[in-house]
């Protein structure tokens, strides 16, 4: 039972435009959600979290953007850069509970 | 760089060995997690420790298992391996993380590729 998912295997963007990464969840319980980037041959790095208090937060170019009632949220990425290029993992965590990854979509960004 | 590291980064191996994989978490850091990504899959959980102790499982076979050492340092030991056991093998850890909870921001370290032939 997958409860982070994460639909788009791979993403592809041009410099300089908006990324929009997706992740939907199904469990109702799930109040703290997290975006890890992956870059090849090194362990996920934290990028930006968000609680279930909150619809949307902001830290630099990376804005998530929450919606409870759809159990859906969002990553965007402005403007998008070639250091960009990764794979970006969604994850999901309930109070006092493990947290849950999705299966990641890989961004790459076109000069 | 993470602050976590992980030894070794690969390692190959055949069906039935037993490996051992370690992990030093981030200094001051006390919870240590351990996930396992197979190919196409995202971080499954599988076990974490805080302070010396099991704090939350998750999908964690009972050939696997894992302990946090007095120093925090953790070892991940896999028996009778099956080549389905070849994945890639994070270890994160936390500040806290007392309860369970995963509300702790994770630092991973660069995992160990297990290849079982």
């Amino acid at each position: 039972d997958q409860q982070v998912k994460q639909n788009s295997p791979s993403l592809s963007v041009q410099e300089g435009r908006i990324s929009i990464l997706n992740c939907d969840y199904t469990n109702s319980m799930f109040d703290y959600f997290l975006w890890y980037k992956k870059y090849p041959a090194e362990g996920p790095t934290f990028l930006i979290s968000i609680s279930s208090i909150k619809d949307k937060n902001e830290d630099g170019r990376f804005t998530v953007f929450l919606n409870k009632s759809a159990k859906h949220l969002s990553l965007h990425i402005v403007p998008s850069q070639p250091g960009d290029s990764a794979v970006y993992f969604c994850a999901a965590s309930a109070r006092f509970k493990k947290l849950v990854f999705g299966q990641g979509t890989r961004l790459t960004i076109n000069p | 760089d993470s602050g976590v590291t992980q030894t070794p980064k690969h390692l190959i191996t055949a069906t039935g060995q037993r490996v051992t994989l370690r992990c030093s978490p981030r200094s001051g850091d006390l919870s240590v997690y351990w996930y396992q990504q197979s190919l196409d899959q995202g971080l499954q959980f599988l076990i974490q420790y805080y302070n010396g102790e099991e704090r939350a499982k998750g999908n964690i076979l009972e050939r696997f298992s894992a302990q946090q050492f007095p120093d925090l340092h953790s070892e991940l030991n896999l028996s009778s391996l099956e080549l389905g056991d070849s994945a890639l093998y994070f270890c994160a850890s936390s500040v806290g993380g007392q309860g369970g909870s995963s509300y702790n921001e994770q630092f991973f370290g660069p995992g160990t590729r297990l290849t079982v032939l």
